[in-house]
């Protein structure tokens, strides 16, 4: 069974730094593409950044572009997404997402729980 | 970008009884190669992660109820719930995944009365 469990969510200042996990259990993670979705309080789905499952391709939203970074360490099966210069309406849940394809399709098949991302001073 | 615009935006309909969700992009998400629309239907419930209901505008996911159908091509999409179920009380939302970004619509409220 696909497993997401997503971390380091919390709450930060303006112009700070988070870095969010994505621990992969239940499927051969090297092989498939993964995804950043936000979410912010009572709004919709937001797509934030695809990486393939080599980790060469990288693809953002222009709002996180610059600011954000997506990576992923295949020996450990675990996503990050490096979050820089945060601002207000960067506040959301980030949801890690499973794509069924290795070059990123942006289909997504299986989704984490989430972790809440509040930006304010 | 491609938007995506859902019809209607909230929907209160009877236990038993059909929901019919209307899904419009700006441009068509049809790829006339693989003759497959890039078109996804999600399930969100209260508190949950949504969840892939549909896939390539009419497949559904393994699991998933067959009360639940999606249809249309080009532009024009619907998921249609055949017989409201109680825990079939969400938000669904379509995707487009046929060209960068992906982008959503803005979801649809399904109640019950």
């Amino acid at each position: 069974e696909v497993h997401l469990l997503e971390s380091g969510g919390g709450l930060i200042q303006p112009g700070g730094s988070l870095r969010l996990s994505c621990a992969a259990s239940g499927f051969t993670f090297r092989n498939y593409a993964m995804t950043w979705v936000r979410q912010a309080p009572g709004k919709g789905l937001e797509w934030v950044s695809t990486l393939s499952a080599s980790g060469v391709s990288t693809y953002y939203a222009d709002s996180v572009k610059g600011r954000f970074t997506i990576s992923r360490d295949n020996s450990m099966n675990t996503l990050f997404l490096q979050m820089n210069s945060l601002r207000a309406d960067d506040t959301a849940v980030f949801y890690c997402a499973k794509d069924p394809d290795r070059s990123g399709s942006y289909l997504l098949d299986h989704w984490g729980q989430g972790t809440l991302v509040t930006v304010s001073s | 970008d491609i938007v995506m615009t859902q019809s209607p935006d909230s929907l209160i309909v009877s236990l038993g009884e059909r929901a019919t969700i209307n899904c419009k992009s700006s441009q068509i998400v049809l790829s006339n190669s693989k003759n497959k629309n890039y078109l996804a239907w999600y399930q969100q419930k209260p508190g949950q992660p949504p969840k892939l209901l549909i896939s390539w505008a009419s497949t559904r996911e393994s699991g998933v109820p067959d009360r639940f159908s999606g249809s249309g091509s080009g532009t024009d999409f619907t998921l249609t719930i055949s017989s409201l179920q109680a825990e079939d009380v969400a938000v669904y939302y379509c995707q487009q995944y046929y060209t960068t970004p992906p982008t959503f619509g803005q979801g649809t409220k399904v109640e019950i009365k």
